[in-house]
């Protein structure tokens, strides 16, 4: 999908080792959001920015932390991982006068 | 708490068919609906936007209709084509939700067209 791109695409992790997924956007939109997806559940939203410098919690915000220091880049944090965030992660953005959420291809995290 | 369901989970027509998608959702106090459309491996393309005050929206062979007083909306596929096997999810948002976007995620109706 143009316009939001997902770093990595891929990842295989431990148990208790931390990373951070990158979404960049290049559309100047001020909404973000980081959804997880997994078998039989749908997508669920972990952490959302309304804009530069201002994050808020979704549904499932626990044991991920989020930061946008910069408007085009969310990141997302695993301090410790487990195996129950093995997910497929999607970050997608939103413009402020649109209501269609622009989607990346997402990241495939696996915790072993 | 709002739930959203799609049924069936997956779906097989031939070629040419026209189908209709089903999504429901329990509390009727809704700011838009959006269905999208999921490939494998890929993230997720939106396909149509009905806001609450709207009954329904055509985009090309695609028709999404909203009933808030019965909590359903549908998505019609005239023509079906195979290219248009993919996965297939809707999802509402939130009343009071206009300034922040949250959608709640239905769990998607798989859709094959064979040719």
């Amino acid at each position: 999908n143009a316009g939001v791109t997902q770093t990595p695409k891929f990842r295989v992790l431990k148990t208790g080792q931390s990373m951070t997924l990158l979404c960049a956007q290049d559309m100047n939109h001020e909404y973000m959001y980081w959804y997880r997806q997994d078998p039989g559940m749908g997508l669920r939203l972990i952490h959302y920015s309304v804009g530069e410098g201002t994050t808020a919690k979704g549904e499932v915000p626990d044991g991920y932390n989020v930061s946008r220091l910069k408007k085009q880049n969310f990141l997302l944090g695993l301090e410790s991982a487990a195996p129950s965030q093995t997910s497929v992660y999607f970050c997608a953005t939103r413009s402020m006068g649109t209501k269609a959420q622009h989607f990346g291809d997402g990241t495939r995290l696996s915790i072993l | 708490k709002q739930e959203v369901t799609q049924i069936p989970a997956a779906l097989s027509v031939p070629e040419g068919e026209n189908l209709v998608l089903n999504c429901s959702f329990t509390d009727s106090a809704i700011y838009n609906l959006q269905w999208f459309r999921q490939d494998p491996g890929k993230g997720l393309t939106s396909l149509l936007l009905i806001q609450s005050s709207q009954r329904e929206q055509t985009s090309g062979r695609l028709n999404a209709s909203l009933d808030k007083s019965s909590g359903r909306s549908t998505l019609y596929i005239a023509a079906s084509q195979p290219g248009d096997s993919a996965t297939y999810l809707c999802a509402v948002g939130k009343f009071g939700s206009s300034n922040t976007g949250k959608l709640i995620f239905g769990q998607g109706t798989t859709l094959q067209v064979k040719p």
